[in-house]
Parts: structure tokens; C-alpha cells; sequence
């Protein structure tokens, strides 16, 4: 059974940081694209960022780019979100997402995803 | 930037109706749109991908249509378990912009 499971969300002053790990369990880790979805309380859902299976390439959304990275480590099965810089508008459920095809990249479809770990900013 | 649009916003509706749903992409995405459904204070879930491909797991009442810019979410006979906001997603452009969804609600 997949599994994703988010952590490290809290309460973070404006301009302060946080990093999101997300344990995955339950498939090959390596070999499937990872990404980062946020959704802001009462609103829809937004893209962040994404990670290709070899973690050679990464994308941020404009919103996100320059202060957060997405990074993952093989080794530990995990992904994770390095956040900084942060504003009160980055409030939102981070959800991390599997891709759903073995190897893909470029067109992602999000098969499974996290319980979402709530990231606050504000003083 | 692609931009998704959803018409209607929000729906009433009744168990055992036919409901549809639209998509809008502002540019053509081919066929590369996925719809998710997402009930209060859960995880969205995989529906349908690439416009017509229906997940593993999810009832046949589900169906998507459509390519270029213009796509639809058909629930056939509405149930009591799908009262919940759905989401398209365009998997074409790296933005891949989810649009704002549509709530189904109880009439």
C-alpha cells in the first residue's frame, strides 16, 4: 500500500523557514517523479514543486521560485521541501504527491498523496 | 502561463442526476487533463487522466471527454458520496495549473 506521510509543518514568523519531509513507503521510490501541492485554507489548489525520479531536475512555480527547493534522498525514501523567505501568503496544507507513471516527468498526474502538513505564517 | 477555468463554480443537485461538468484551458493542452475530486478536509483523489482514462478503483459513473482546450466531467448518476469539489489539471505545461473546481452540493 502507498503510503506518503508529510511532516514538519508548524507555526513560522514572516521572512523565518521551514523544511517539509514527506516518508514515502509502498512503491520504488526511486524510479517515480515527486511533488509538492499546496492548497490555502478555503482555496483551491496550487502547484509548487516537482522532482524527476534521478532528482536531476527540479521545478518551482514563479510564487515559489529562488525561496523554496525541492529536494529528495533516494537512500531514505523521502522528499523533502526546503521553505525560506516566507511570506504570510505561503499559509496553506502542503500535500506531497506521487506521480503517477514510472519514470515520467514531463506530464505529471498525482496518484497519491499525502495527509497534508499545515504550514503557518504569520507574527 | 496556461490558465484552467471551470464552469459552474458550484452546483445543486440531487442523487441520481446527471451531472457535468466544463474545463476551459486558454491554450490547446491536447489531451493531458486529469480531474481530481476533493471532499472537506481530505486529500484530493485521482478520477480521471489524460481527459478519458478512468483511475483504478473509481466507479464507472465517472467519464471525461474532451481535447485541445475544451474538456468535461460527466458523473452519470450522482451518489451520495460524490457531494464534494472537483478539480481539473492541465499536466501539459510545467505550471500545471489545477482550475478553481466546482462544488457539488445537496439539493
Amino acid at each position: 500500500e502507498v503510503q506518503l506521510v508529510e511532516s514538519g509543518g508548524g507555526l513560522v514568523q514572516p521572512g523565518g523557514s521551514l523544511r517539509l519531509s514527506c516518508s514515502a513507503s509502498g512503491f520504488i521510490f526511486r524510479t517515480y517523479a515527486m511533488h509538492w501541492v499546496r492548497q490555502a485554507p478555503g482555496r483551491g489548489l496550487e502547484y509548487v514543486s516537482g522532482i524527476s525520479s534521478d532528482g536531476d531536475s527540479t521545478y518551482h512555480a514563479d510564487s515559489v521560485k529562488g525561496r523554496f527547493t525541492i529536494s529528495r534522498d533516494t537512500s531514505k525514501k523521502t522528499l523533502f521541501l526546503q521553505m525560506s523567505s516566507l511570506r504570510p501568503d505561503d499559509t496553506a496544507v502542503y500535500y506531497c504527491v506521487k506521480d503517477q507513471r514510472w519514470g515520467n516527468w514531463n506530464s505529471p498526474t498525482f496518484d497519491y498523496w499525502g495527509q497534508g502538513t499545515l504550514v503557518t505564517v504569520s507574527s | 502561463d496556461i490558465q484552467m477555468t471551470q464552469s459552474p463554480s458550484s452546483l445543486s443537485a440531487s442523487v441520481g442526476d446527471r451531472v457535468t461538468i466544463t474545463c476551459r484551458a486558454s491554450q490547446s493542452i491536447n489531451y493531458y487533463l486529469n480531474w481530481y475530486q476533493q471532499k472537506p478536509g481530505k486529500a484530493p483523489n485521482l478520477l480521471i487522466y489524460t481527459a478519458s482514462s478512468l483511475q483504478s478503483g473509481v466507479p464507472s459513473r465517472f467519464s471525461g471527454s474532451g481535447s485541445g482546450t475544451d474538456f468535461t466531467l460527466t458523473i452519470s448518476s450522482l451518489q451520495p458520496e460524490d457531494f464534494a469539489t472537483y478539480y481539473c489539471q492541465q499536466s501539459f505545461s510545467p505550471t500545471f495549473t489545477f482550475g478553481p473546481g466546482t462544488k457539488v452540493d445537496i439539493k
